[in-house]
Parts: structure tokens; sequence; C-alpha cells
């Protein structure tokens, strides 16, 4: 079965500086993978996606995530940050051919200090 | 253009009580999905279903029941809740299993 690990429960910035979530996943083929932000009292939105070809993949608000096979990550980048994107992220690996459907990390919570 | 629709938004229930909770879709999506949110533990799907007339199990089905008799609803059953049941659930849908999944704004389910 997939997995995804997000090894960051909670991760503190400063306005400005850079930001990098990580995920890790377990998967047997080439995974679909997603990065989702959930605003609090709010639905899922995604911020970006991997299917195939170029490992960086560049999403709404200014972020970035690189698929890196070999170390079976597909982290989450940004170079600045801003005080509106404190909010909870999820990694996500997604549904195949052999019945395995869209699988989440624990998520991260990112908090963004003045 | 709605998307997904949850209702209710919040709920209370008492020990031993059933409910519905609602999930519709306007996007003519197959593939619709209930998850449970629990603070720390990520989503963990619940049941899903590829098409009317088909619904599978997830990973923590049990206290739970769905149904799927059109494309556009896809409502959540639960018989007896109890207190674990505690949680925020929320719908999705996508066009196909690979692509991008849809969420509602959630409902937030307490058993007391």
């Amino acid at each position: 079965a997939q997995s995804v690990t997000q090894p960051d429960i909670h991760i503190t910035v400063s306005e400005g500086a850079s930001l990098e979530l990580r995920c890790n996943y377990s998967y047997g083929a080439t995974p679909y993978l997603f990065w989702y932000v959930q605003s609090p009292g709010q639905g899922l939105q995604l911020l970006l996606k991997y299917f195939s070809g170029d490992t960086l993949v560049q999403g709404i608000k200014g972020f970035e995530a690189e698929f890196k096979r070999s170390q079976s990550s597909f982290n989450l980048r940004k170079p600045s940050v801003h005080w509106s994107d404190a909010a909870e992220y999820f990694c996500a690996v997604g549904a195949d051919n052999a019945g395995n459907m869209l699988t989440f990390g624990g998520g991260t919570r990112l908090m963004v200090k003045p | 253009n709605a998307g997904v629709t949850q209702t209710p938004k919040f709920r209370i229930l008492k020990i031993g009580q059933s409910m519905t909770l609602q999930c519709t879709q306007d996007m003519n999506h197959n593939y619709m999905y209930w998850y449970r949110q629990d603070p720390g533990m990520g989503l963990k799907l619940i049941y899903y279903s590829v098409g009317a007339g088909i619904t599978d199990k997830g990973e923590v089905p049990n206290g739970y029941n769905v149904s799927r008799s059109t494309t556009e609803d896809f409502p959540l059953r639960l018989e007896l809740a109890a207190p674990s049941q505690t949680s925020v659930y929320f719908c999705a849908s996508s066009f196909r299993e690979d692509t991008e999944a849809f969420f509602g704004q959630g409902t937030r389910l307490t058993v007391v």
C-alpha cells in the first residue's frame, strides 16, 4: 500500500523568509503527487501537482515543488513567505490502477511570524 | 459553479443517534470520496465510489455506510454514533483516479 510521510508537524518561519516543507512517499511505480493547502475552517485547495515530465513543478501562490525519485521526495518550497501563507499543508499520493486511492500525509502546520 | 457541496456544516449528535452527511457535486465527476480528518492525523479515507452504483471501503469504513444512486450525490450514513466518530468530514470528487480532487468545505461532527 502507498503511504505519505510529512516529518514536520509544525513549522514557524518569519515573514519574507524561505520555506521548505518535506514530503516522502512510498509507492511502487511512478506516483501522481499533489500538495494541498487548508486554511482554518476551510476545505482543501490544490497548490500543485506532478504527473510526469519536468520534475520541478510550479503552482499557485508562488509555490513550487521538486520530485526526486531517488529520494522518494516531493518537497514544497516558496522563496519568500507571506503572512497569508499560514495554513496547514498536505502532501498526497494519487490513486493508481491497483486500487489505491488518494492518500494523504499527516499535514504540516505553518505559522508565520511578523 | 458550486463544485462540491456538503451539508450540514456543523452537527452535534448524542451517542447512538444516526445521521446522514450529504455531499453533492455538479462537475459530473465519476469518483467521489469521503475522508475524516482528526487533529494531527491527516485525512483518512472512509469510503469511495468510482461511479453511480459502485462503492468500496477505504481505510477506516467501520461505523459508516454509503450509497451512490446518482453521479451527483454521495451521502455518508452514521448508524450508531460513537464518540470516536467525532471528527471533521470531507467529501471530495475527481474526474478520474489520477486527476485533481476537489473538496467540500467539511462537516464538523461532535458525538457526545
